[in-house]
């Protein structure tokens, strides 16, 4: 059955440290979609990353990096030089291209704390 | 560009006490979501729709309807309120299932 896991409940780093959140999913189809969001504070949910199961090319956008990893079903998600307005909540959310019932399968969620 | 639009961003219900949620978007997204989020939790889905006249239920419909007339708009309706619906609720849409949401700014519900 699809599965995504977050194991990490909640990080705390001091500022300017880089951090990895980790993702592990499971899933039977060979086409998958695999996604990050960010809830800060304020509560809103932002689209961070969108990544198909056909491109393992690991990603970046300024201080965030993403590193898909087909062989252990990882879509791990790395900040460098953390600022304090990093601080959210990340979910990580899995959508199949087929048998889904177009539902997303989501995380618990990593809490993340970026001390000043 | 609105994006996704949810109406109201607070209310307090009492219990057995009816309400709409409101949500547009003006993206000519097909698919549209409502979510609901409880205290330090994630997402849950309730009902979706892939288009207009097409509604389904996700994982927690229970207690609450949805209808789709148009394209933009999905609201969610909730009957005979209970405390148990006190949550976060969210609303989504996206062009295609396989595309990253965008969200509305959220309904904060309480229910006493």
């Amino acid at each position: 059955a699809q599965k995504v896991t977050q194991a990490q409940t909640e990080i705390s780093v001091v500022e300017k440290e880089d951090v990895t959140l980790d993702c592990v999913y499971e899933t039977r189809d060979t086409t998958y979609y695999l996604f990050w969001y960010k809830q800060p504070p304020s509560g809103e949910l932002v689209f961070l990353i969108r990544r198909n199961s056909f491109d393992e090319q690991n990603e970046i956008s300024g201080r965030y990096s993403w590193n898909f990893q087909k062989s252990t079903s990882s879509f791990n998600f790395t900040i460098t030089a953390s600022q304090v307005v990093d601080s959210a909540v990340y979910f990580c959310a899995l959508s199949e291209a087929e048998d889904s019932n177009y539902q997303l399968i989501w995380g618990a969620g990593t809490k993340l704390i970026i001390k000043p | 560009n609105a994006g996704v639009t949810q109406t109201p961003k607070f209310r307090i219900l009492k219990i057995g006490q009816s309400m709409t949620l409101q949500c547009a978007q003006d993206m000519n997204h097909n698919y549209m979501y409502w979510y609901r989020q409880d205290p330090g939790m994630g997402l849950k889905l309730i009902y979706y729709s892939v288009g207009a006249g097409i509604t389904d239920k996700g994982e927690v419909p229970n207690g609450y309807n949805v209808s789709r007339s148009t394209t933009e708009d999905f609201p969610l309706r909730l009957e005979l309120a209970a405390p148990s619906q006190t949550s976060v609720y969210f609303c989504a849409s996206s062009y295609r299932v396989s595309d990253g949401y965008t969200f509305g700014s959220g309904t904060r519900l309480t229910v006493v």
